[in-house]
């Protein structure tokens, strides 16, 4: 079965400085991988995703992440952020060709935007 | 506009007094889940459904019941409720259920049992 880490659960950085959030997975087989944001009071909400191809992904609000398959990780990146980043992001990994339901997420990575 | 809605977004109860959350989307989805989230320990899935009538425990379903009788509901019923399920819960839809699709997340349910 797969599983995923998020090795920080909270990230404070100064606005306009760039970011990583850290995602590493465990497989056996090919997967699918996710990163969601959750703002304060809402729910969650896809921010990019990886199916194939290219391994650097961009994603809405000037997101990006690299797929990793030797070091078997998903990082997050922003260049500069701003503080309507401040959000939690979790991670989240399935299995090629399984369901939903095999959706797996991280613990979790608190970003908070000090000015 | 497309959505997913839950009711309530907020509710205290008692111990054993027995209590619903209603999720609906407008999506047409197949698939509907339901989660609840714990500070440190991310999302866990209670419930899902491929579908009407067709449901399936995830990872932490006992204390929890579901039906999905139509495709746009998904109820989420507490029986005889306990504090330990005092948490954050989620409802999520999906169009066909499978593992590369996006999950469309209702805005939660924080709920207090005590």
């Amino acid at each position: 079965a797969q599983s995923v880490t998020q090795l920080d659960s909270q990230v404070p950085v100064f606005e306009e400085a760039p970011v990583e959030l850290r995602c590493n997975y465990s497989s056996s087989v090919s997967v699918y991988l996710f990163w969601y944001v959750q703002y304060p009071n809402q729910g969650l909400q896809l921010l990019l995703k990886y199916l194939s191809g290219s391994t650097l992904v961009k994603g809405i609000n000037g997101f990006e992440a690299e797929f990793n398959k030797s070091q078997t990780s998903f990082h997050l990146r922003k260049p500069s952020v701003h503080i309507s980043d401040t959000a939690e992001y979790f991670c989240a990994v399935s299995e090629v060709y399984s369901s939903a339901s095999k959706i797996i997420f991280g613990s979790g990575t608190r970003l908070s935007i000090r000015p | 506009e497309a959505q997913v809605t839950q009711n309530p977004r907020y509710l205290i109860t008692v111990t054993g007094k027995k209590l619903t959350v209603t999720c609906s989307q407008n999506m047409n989805h197949e698939y509907m889940s339901w989660y609840r989230q714990d500070p440190g320990l991310g999302l866990r899935q209670i419930y899902y459904s491929m579908n009407v009538e067709v449901t399936d425990k995830g990872d932490v379903p006992e204390g929890y019941k579901v039906s999905r009788k139509e495709k746009r509901n998904f109820p989420l019923i507490l029986e005889s409720p306990s504090p330990n399920q005092t948490s954050l819960y989620f409802c999520a839809s999906s169009y066909k259920g499978d593992g590369a699709g996006e999950l469309f997340f209702g805005e939660g349910s924080r709920l207090t049992v005590l």
